[in-house]
């Protein structure tokens, strides 16, 4: 059973603490994307790899960043989160146009709560 | 900008009722996806059928059907025989290809409640 892994359903951070989320897939993905998910504004593009090492912009990219060092890992970063940063974010992937991209994989969301 | 509208924030039925789902959006592709995901309160997403825009035969997975109207740009979904477990946030997608990657735009999605 093909798998995207959050590694936690419920985090609880202070303002100002950085914060790592953490996504891997198992399926040998080509892109991973990074979604907030808000009441009334559906999912928003934060960020998206296409490679190993590479990264965009999404949509609302400020305050947040990336790493992708391994194929099958994609961090979010919040480098000083404050409270306009809690919310319900979602890690997805999929595969690449050519290898027959037919939407994505969602991981089961991790709920950020920043105090 | 690509867009996605889901013009339906809430809508309640009762169960073995059918129900449909609206969605239109706007896209410069010429090639591109359609999808319905569904997000039940345990959060995970779940695919729910998937429209090419090149096809002009209408998707259906069982009791979940859509309504495709290129010209329109309008891409429906109608649930059959409505049951109790199909009560969900569900979102409408878009595809849209940026640096390579096979990008997603959803919209604001339509809480759906299936009452017994």
């Amino acid at each position: 059973d093909v798998k995207v892994t959050q590694s936690s359903r419920y985090l609880v951070k202070r303002t100002g603490e950085k914060v790592f989320l953490e996504c891997v897939q198992d399926m040998d993905h080509e892109n991973m994307f990074w979604y907030r998910q808000d009441p009334g504004l559906g999912l928003r593009l934060i960020y998206f790899s296409y490679d190993v090492k590479m990264k965009e912009k999404g949509d609302i990219p400020e305050g947040y960043s990336v790493s992708r060092e391994k194929k099958e890992r994609f961090s979010l970063i919040l480098e000083s989160a404050s409270t306009n940063q809690t919310s319900m974010y979602l890690c997805a992937s999929s595969l690449s146009r050519h290898r027959g991209f037919g939407g994505y994989t969602f991981g089961s969301g991790t709920r950020l709560t920043v105090v | 900008a690509q867009t996605v509208t889901q013009s339906q924030p809430e809508m309640s039925v009762q169960e073995a009722e059918t129900v449909t789902l609206s969605c239109t959006y706007d896209t410069s592709e010429n090639n591109y996806y359609l999808f319905w995901y569904k997000q039940p309160p345990s959060r995970q997403m779940i695919l729910v059928i998937r429209q090419e825009a090149y096809k002009q035969q209408n998707a259906t997975e069982n009791r979940f059907s859509v309504n495709f109207q290129k010209a329109a740009k309008s891409f429906s979904l109608k649930i059959s025989d409505s049951q109790l477990g199909d009560t969900a946030m569900y979102f409408c997608a878009c595809h849209k290809v940026i640096q390579g990657a096979q990008k997603l735009v959803f919209g604001q999605g339509t809480r759906l409640t299936i009452n017994p």
